[in-house]
């Protein structure tokens, strides 16, 4: 079956830098995606989405970029701070404009990527 | 405050004993979701629920049960027929249909069989 993929599972940073978090999907059909935070021991957390009709969506001190040609997803933190330690997550959905689809709302998620900071 | 409540938050499961973990939103999400996470791994999905009195397997529902019966309320029993149990559960719901299909989630609930 399609599955959404992580390139790297452990991430280290400083303070103040910048962090990529990189994220590959293999369904084509998607065309809804999240990026979530999830602290140890706590639920995942809405940090921001994207549809296929974009490529780069901006929110507070992060960016998700989309590739569509290589079906690729990446999550940009800016000025990474200790607090942004924890496991990000991507998601797909494969047709959420679809009403009543049987995939509606179904989430689809990659194994995550450990992010930690550095002070 | 509006959001997901998931309990117990830590539970223990004897060997062949049935559980019952407890999930209540008050969002006024019409889609439920429960999702199983293994150390290190991704969330994977157990069961979903679309409308009230309606539910579908996801990728590894077998040994687990729910019951829709209430918009808010989705529980999920992890029977006997599960034999690796212990994980973490985590109970989602979102708004369908909707311009936008954001899970929300609850805090986990950590099962562990002795």
């Amino acid at each position: 079956g399609e599955s959404v993929g992580l390139h790297l599972p452990t991430l280290s940073v400083q303070e103040g830098d910048n962090s990529i978090i990189n994220c590959a999907y293999s369904n084509s059909a998607s065309d809804y995606f999240i990026w979530y935070k999830q602290e140890s021991g706590k639920g995942p957390q809405f940090i921001i989405d994207i549809r296929s009709n974009m490529d780069k969506r901006q929110g507070q001190r992060v960016t998700v970029l989309l590739n569509k040609t290589v079906k690729h997803l990446s999550l940009q933190i800016a000025a990474t701070q200790p607090g942004d330690s924890a496991v990000y997550f991507c998601a797909e959905n494969p047709s959420p404009g679809v009403a009543g689809g049987t995939s509606y709302g179904k989430l689809t998620f990659g194994q995550g990527t450990i992010l930690t900071v550095h002070p | 405050d509006g959001g997901i409540t998931q309990s117990p938050k830590y539970l223990f499961r004897k060997e062949g004993q049935n559980v019952t973990l407890s999930c209540e939103q008050n969002l006024n999400h019409d889609a439920m979701y429960w999702y199983r996470q293994d150390p290190g791994q991704g969330l994977r999905l157990i069961y979903y629920s679309q409308i009230v009195n309606d539910f579908q397997k996801g990728d590894i529902a077998e040994g687990y049960s729910v019951s829709r019966e209430k918009k808010e309320s989705f529980p999920l029993t992890v029977t006997s027929a599960q034999k690796n149990p212990t994980a973490f559960y985590l109970c989602a719901s979102s708004i369908v249909p909707g311009p936008n299909t954001e899970a929300f989630f609850g805090q986990g609930t950590r099962l562990t069989v002795v």
